[in-house]
């Protein structure tokens, strides 16, 4: 069973089009991330996101926007896209707190 | 604000080594401190995490230390196999007063175990 799964694995767009990616777990956790990974491999946290609060990394633009339907799930979608948003976007989980985090296997957005 | 920084970016040894890979961050206001793998193309693995309170924590070959007062946290590699060859990344969760637990990466460890 996989714990934290992302769709799709990889995503190739036109510059201006309007995306999402989807994220779900099965872990039952309360919190969860999305982070970029950029093209020299550095990883930053965009959001991270309960049933009580969302909170957003200052540097992300508007453009992005997380959304949960449901606890297990946290998709984002991204409005306008540019040719600096080709990244790998993961996913992540976590039960209470500072507890560890659960990666998704990523998605590779490619903007053309 | 919070700066992990990991040192080599890139190290090569031969099979059966023991080894350390650092990291350092610049506050050491943290709940804790965590250690992850990152095979090419792969999402990443979790392997220690050390609480804010602990000093060292261990799982099979991997041994992770912390000091907080230093900055500093090891990740140890004890007879290292060809199959550990991966990236090793560093994260911590500074305090934030705002109730959020958001990892603070470093640029990560390229380790190479040669046969």
């Amino acid at each position: 069973d996989t714990a934290v799964s992302q769709t799709p694995k990889y995503l190739v767009t036109q510059m201006g089009n309007d995306k999402s990616i989807k994220c779900e777990q099965n872990l039952g956790h309360d919190t969860m991330y999305w982070y970029k990974q950029d093209s020299k491999k550095f990883l930053k946290i965009m959001f991270s996101y309960n049933n009580k609060e969302l909170i957003i990394n200052e540097t992300v633009p508007n453009r992005f926007s997380p959304k949960s339907p449901d606890k297990a799930h946290l998709n984002l979608h991204i409005n306008s896209l540019e040719l600096g948003d080709s990244a790998v976007y993961f996913c992540a989980s976590s039960g209470q707190g500072s507890d560890t985090q659960y990666f998704g296997p990523g998605t590779r957005l490619t903007v053309l | 604000k919070q700066e992990v920084t990991q040192i080599p970016a890139a190290l090569s040894v031969p099979e059966g080594e023991n080894l350390v890979l650092n990291c350092s961050f610049t506050d050491s206001a943290i709940y804790n401190l965590q250690w992850f793998r990152q095979d090419p193309g792969k999402g990443l693995t979790s392997l220690l995490l050390i609480q804010s309170s602990q000093r060292e924590q261990t799982s099979g070959r991997l041994n992770a230390s912390l000091d907080k007062s230093s900055g500093r946290s090891t990740l140890y590699i004890a007879a290292s196999q060809p199959g550990d060859s991966a990236t090793y990344l560093c994260a911590a969760i500074p305090y934030s007063g705002a109730g959020s637990y958001q990892l603070t990466f470093g640029k990560g460890t390229k380790l190479s175990v040669i046969p």
